[in-house]
């Protein structure tokens, strides 16, 4: 059973549009770490949100935080090839640091 | 900038031979983990450390996989004999608090 689910699994888009990736469960996290990974490369953190609501803005990238603590979701608005990558949200589950299941977006130029 | 270092970087090794990992984790960070990524997919933890102490190492394959943290510092991670299965990216992280940081990861390849 995986506990953080992301959605979609891949997405493949035109420069320019909007587009939001998704990350579930069915149990509270304290908070929720969203990393870009490239290829051959470890992820890179990106984002902690820690308070049910919490919106956070990187730039083009907002990242906001289930009112239950439970979702969380990411927003890239005008979306550029350099946001190519393999996304992923992640928590602690007890002591154990979990993966989303990732999502893998491609920006067409 | 502080870093999670790996080494090697890539490694090509024939199946059946024994094949080594090398972690040095941000001075400092108590908690060390081992992950392995299958191509597309998120990371899989296989063993987690709290300074010399093996925390979980449950999804760890334990006939063929060991991991050591001697001194709660660097940490190894064996496999041996490597199977063609084992071909993905093995990641190690380290972490303080709340933030997670990852190295550049091994890229194993068996053949």
């Amino acid at each position: 059973t995986q506990l953080l689910e992301q959605s979609p699994q891949f997405l493949s888009i035109q420069e320019g549009e909007n587009l939001t990736v998704y990350c579930n469960s069915s149990s509270v996290f304290s908070s929720l770490q969203w990393y870009r990974q490239e290829p051959g490369e470890g992820p890179v953190l990106l984002v902690t949100v820690v308070t049910g609501g919490e919106v956070k803005k990187l730039k083009r990238l907002t990242f906001q935080f289930g009112d239950a603590r439970k979702d969380s979701s990411l927003h890239i608005t005008a979306a550029q090839p350099v946001d190519t990558g393999l996304y992923l949200c992640a928590g602690f589950r007890t002591y154990k640091y979990i993966f989303g299941t990732g999502t893998r977006l491609k920006v067409l130029a | 900038e502080a870093e999670v270092a790996q080494s090697p970087r890539y490694k090509i090794t024939e199946k059946s031979q024994a094949v080594a990992f090398w972690c040095d984790p941000i001075s400092g960070h108590a908690t060390l983990y081992w992950y392995r990524q299958i191509l597309g997919q998120g990371p899989e933890l296989l063993v987690q450390f709290q300074d010399e102490s093996v925390v979980d190492d449950s999804q760890l394959p334990k006939d063929r996989f060991s991991a050591e943290r001697l001194k709660g510092v660097d940490s190894t991670l064996k496999i041996q004999p490597a199977e063609l299965g084992d071909s993905a990216m093995y990641l190690c992280a380290s972490s303080y608090r709340a933030g997670v940081f990852f190295g550049q990861g091994t890229r194993l390849t068996v053949v």
